[in-house]
């Protein structure tokens, strides 16, 4: 069964202070894995897409990588308005729904 | 781009009634949609998976006589919860593919609460 679990599950730091997060899976044949962030109240945004084993992706303080069995979430000197829920998702090869984690709820102090 | 609107953003209904929630692709077309509900603190949910001019898939578990779903062009797709109770309180999300892009990448909306009263 295709599995995505993420650690971990709150993580609180202060202005500056870098981290990463984690996504780990398990999936017959990866489709690809995708990183949002969800603000409360709202939709998820869209953060990155990645295909295959070390990918990388970036994107303002954001950078993501794949290995076969993880994802990471880089965060490098976050700000307050980083504070939000960030999802990992995969989709399985052959199919079409988003498999998600439970999410990681990251909160930065000033 | 990749923007996906959803009217309303909150309703409060009564219950017996039915409401009837939009999603629309505003600047790509999406063949595929797919329908969420989140519970507080918790992770989406997959209700059930919408494709231009055919019947949706739902998943096991959900109703396909409560929640109705139409995906009658490539930018808009409507979620009815009929009869409503306050059991289906919650809030829904709705994503949509690009049909042209060769990703796999879903965009959101940005929800509809809903409160049964």
């Amino acid at each position: 069964e295709d599995q995505v679990t993420q650690s971990p599950e709150a993580l609180r730091l202060q202005e500056g202070e870098s981290s990463s997060l984690n996504c780990s899976y398990t999936v017959s044949g990866l489709r690809g894995l995708f990183w949002y962030r969800q603000d409360p109240g709202k939709g998820p945004e869209f953060l990155f897409t990645l295909y295959s084993a070390g990918e990388e992706k970036e994107k303002e303080r954001l950078k993501a990588t794949l290995t076969k069995k993880e994802s990471f979430l880089h965060i490098t000197a976050p700000k307050p308005e980083d504070s939000a829920t960030y999802l990992c998702a995969l989709v399985a090869r052959g199919a079409q729904k988003l498999v998600f984690g439970q999410g990681t709820r990251l909160t930065i102090n000033p | 781009g990749a923007v996906v609107s959803q009217h309303p953003s909150r309703v409060i209904c009564k219950s017996g009634t039915s409401v009837k929630i939009e999603c629309r692709s505003l600047d790509f077309q999406a063949t595929t949609m797919f329908w969420y509900r989140q519970f507080p603190k918790q992770s989406l949910m997959l209700m059930a998976t919408s494709n231009e001019g055919s019947k949706a898939t739902y998943e096991q578990g959900v109703e396909k006589d409560k929640f109705l779903i139409n995906h009658a062009s490539l930018t808009l797709s409507t979620l009815t919860v009929t009869s409503a109770h306050p059991e289906d309180s919650s809030f829904y999300i709705c994503s949509a593919r690009d049909f042209l892009a060769e990703k796999e990448t879903q965009y959101f909306g940005p929800g509809t609460r809903l409160l049964v009263l």
